[in-house]
């Protein structure tokens, strides 16, 4: 079973631009999250994707957007990006809710991130 | 809303030595899950273990044990028999037991554990 893959693994942007990161889901999972990870910080939730619907969203502005697509893999699209944008982006996937009640279902499977720089 | 917070940032311990990582919590809710992830210098964030709030047993998974005090919304990990693969930044995370909605988890700030050969 192969794990969680993102791409790309480093990326530098400047003030303004836009920038899109890559996200292939675990599988057999259904379910696709996004964390932003600031340097020496905790991950916080930037949004969810449960079979290619947003269902949950922190408190992100809308610049940062989402797909899921029908294979379950994913992608997150921040715009007119800003210095403070700058942070390790963690894609997690897992089985999501409607089989809740599955083995694992509540275990989220982490990429390795990618880290953006903005400049 | 719920916060957690990890109020070591950094802990170190002789190798083979026993070490706790302390987390603490807040919440209104009496179900949910509590979880323990580590972080290598490799960034890929996991899992070491996790607890159900509505199950008394402490989890336990090899050298790593929890000491879930519900009451106090207390979440410590404790790790036996340290090893220097154990050096990592360590996350305690909340998450809802909400059936329908978004499986978001609450990191807290981190613990840098340091394993002295």
């Amino acid at each position: 079973e192969t794990g969680v893959t993102q791409s790309p693994t480093h990326l530098i942007k400047t003030r303004g631009q836009q920038v899109t990161l890559r996200c292939s889901s675990q599988s057999g999972h259904n379910t696709v999250s996004w964390y932003q990870q600031a340097l020496g910080q905790g991950p916080q939730f930037i949004f969810q994707y449960y079979r290619e619907e947003e269902n949950g969203r922190g408190n992100f502005p809308p610049r940062f957007s989402g797909l899921q697509f029908p294979n379950y893999s994913s992608e997150l699209n921040v715009n007119a990006l800003e210095l403070d944008d700058s942070a390790l982006y963690l894609c997690a996937s897992s089985l999501g809710t409607g089989e809740w009640w599955a083995p694992g279902a509540n275990v989220l499977t982490f990429g390795a991130g990618s880290r953006l720089t903005v400049l | 809303a719920q916060t957690v917070t990890q109020s070591q940032p950094e802990m170190s311990v002789q190798e083979a030595e026993t070490v706790t990582l302390s987390c603490t919590y807040d919440t209104s809710e009496s179900d949910y899950y509590l979880f323990w992830y580590k972080q290598p210098p490799s960034r890929q964030m996991i899992l070491v273990i996790r607890q159900e709030a509505y199950k008394q047993q402490n989890a336990t998974e090899n050298r790593f044990s929890v000491n879930f005090q519900k009451a106090a919304k207390s979440f410590s990990l404790k790790i036996s028999d340290s090893q220097l693969g154990d050096a990592a930044m360590y996350f305690c995370a909340y998450r809802s037991l909400g059936i329908q909605g978004a499986q978001k988890l609450v990191f807290g700030q981190g613990t840098r554990l340091t394993i002295n050969p």
